[in-house]
């Protein structure tokens, strides 16, 4: 059974138009991660919550935010999406901060821009 | 950021033979893992190492942690079809920093 589950797995949006992709975990894990993946690439870290503690990743624009409402929940908003925005966006958690656990992925969202 | 570089960066292979890949960094890491992703989908844990010098199996495939905590390799014996994908190791620090190797493509020729 799927442990990290992603919704939708397709999307599709508008140049500028907001969009949102979520993201729901049965693990019970405190942290949970938003990647950004290009074809050809290794994903790249957009941004973290350890339990609500949020962490954002230097480089990250600030076209996108995320929300973790409770510890199952994530939501990654892109305020205005571009051309460039364009990418598979994956949802991870793992157990604790200091845990050296490994994360665990979702299946991703393949964002698309028209 | 830290650097992992894994190599090959892509592999033809014909059905049957043995793979080997391998990650390298200038830092010093407490946990090495391997991913595998396929088409389409998100990464999948293959194996995970936690010690120096610690060799582990799963199934056909066969990971070790390097004895300097810089490297590990990943082998993959009597490759099938369905071993096609994107492999990734990932190294881990202490505080779950988290980084990604650069990724290694592997096609396997029925």
């Amino acid at each position: 059974d799927a442990m990290v589950i992603q919704n939708p797995r397709y999307q599709v949006t508008q140049f500028g138009k907001p969009v949102t992709l979520s993201c729901s975990q049965t693990l019970n894990h405190n942290v949970m991660y938003w990647y950004q993946q290009k074809s050809s690439q290794a994903p790249k870290l957009l941004f973290h919550y350890y339990d609500k503690d949020f962490n954002n990743e230097a480089d990250t624009p600030d076209n996108f935010q995320s929300r973790r409402p409770n510890t199952s929940f994530c939501f990654l908003d892109i305020r205005s999406p571009g051309l460039g925005d364009a990418a598979m966006y994956l949802c991870a958690t793992s157990r604790a901060w200091d845990s050296n656990q490994p994360q665990h992925f979702g299946d991703g969202t393949r964002l698309s821009i028209l | 950021g830290q650097q992992l570089n894994q190599s090959p960066q892509s592999m033809f292979i014909q059905e049957g033979e043995d793979v080997s890949m391998n990650c390298t960094s200038s830092s010093i890491f407490n946990t090495w893992l391997w991913y595998k992703q396929d088409p389409g989908e998100g990464p999948v844990l293959l194996i995970a190492l936690y010690k120096a010098g610690e060799l582990t199996s799963n199934g056909r495939l066969t990971a070790q942690f390097g004895i300097t905590r810089k490297d590990s390799f990943l082998n993959i014996s009597a490759s099938i079809p369905s071993d096609v994908g994107i492999y990734f190791c990932a190294g881990l620090l202490t505080g779950n920093q988290f980084y990604f190797g650069t990724g290694t493509s592997l096609t396997v020729i029925p």
